[in-house]
């Protein structure tokens, strides 16, 4: 069955770059779009953007265009989001989850598991 | 605008039901949801799509407990025989051009 399995906690001084990725363990993501969100301590969830891996198609929300990057690689099965000049409003859990068809938009119907980042000088 | 508006709290009693909203914004009304758990330290989980309709496609092993229904611009999520696992933070999501939108959630506490 496939998880989707992330990367491990991240310390991040503001300014720098965090990097995130996303396994698809046990199975591939190659018929599914991906999309990252993230919760910062009592806020709503953001949705940040997403990526058609088999595509190479990605959309951003417009709050994080210009900063955020999402990619993949169709190989591992593996995808990234990448969020710069981090500031430590950025200090959140990320997730990422599979859409539930390719190239429409569609209900998220699998999770990661969540990465805490966090940002402080 | 597309926004959806969840009560921040909610709270049942062990064994009872509760019931879940979930308001679309007006002009919205005919979107599909969908309902996702979050239980303390663990990551989300997909419970359902819902469709204007009261359709919905449950994700694997969600139990039958948990149901959804709709009408107008109001999504539901009803979880009845409550138990203590169920004490969780609930989302919804919509989607449409380009955007994925989540409510506010509710924190449900089973008491």
């Amino acid at each position: 069955q496939v998880q989707l399995v992330q990367s491990g906690a991240e310390v991040k001084k503001p300014g720098s770059s965090v990097k995130v990725s996303c396994k698809a363990s046990g199975g591939t993501f190659s018929n599914y779009a991906i999309s990252w969100v993230r919760q910062a301590p009592g806020q709503a969830v953001e949705w940040m953007g997403r990526i058609i891996p088999i595509l190479e198609i990605t959309n951003y929300a417009q709050k994080f265009q210009g900063r955020v990057t999402i990619n993949a690689d169709k190989l591992t099965g593996t995808a990234y989001m990448e969020l710069s000049s981090l500031r430590s409003e950025d200090t959140a859990v990320y997730y990422c989850a599979r859409e539930g068809q390719l190239l429409l938009f569609d209900a998220f119907d699998m999770w990661g598991q969540g990465t805490m980042v966090t940002v402080s000088s | 605008q597309l926004v959806l508006t969840q009560s921040p709290s909610a709270s049942a009693s062990l064994g009872a039901s509760v019931k879940l909203t979930c308001t679309l914004t007006s002009g919205h009304s005919n979107y599909a949801i969908a309902w996702h758990q979050r239980q303390p330290e663990k990551g989300p989980r997909y419970l359902m799509k819902l469709d204007t309709d009261g359709s919905h496609i449950k994700g694997d092993g969600i139990p039958d407990r948990f149901s959804g229904s709709s009408s107008g611009a109001e999504r539901f999520l009803t979880i009845s025989s409550l138990q203590s696992e169920d004490e969780a933070d609930y989302y919804c999501q919509t989607w449409g051009a380009g955007i994925q939108v989540f409510g506010g959630g509710t924190k449900l506490t089973v008491l």
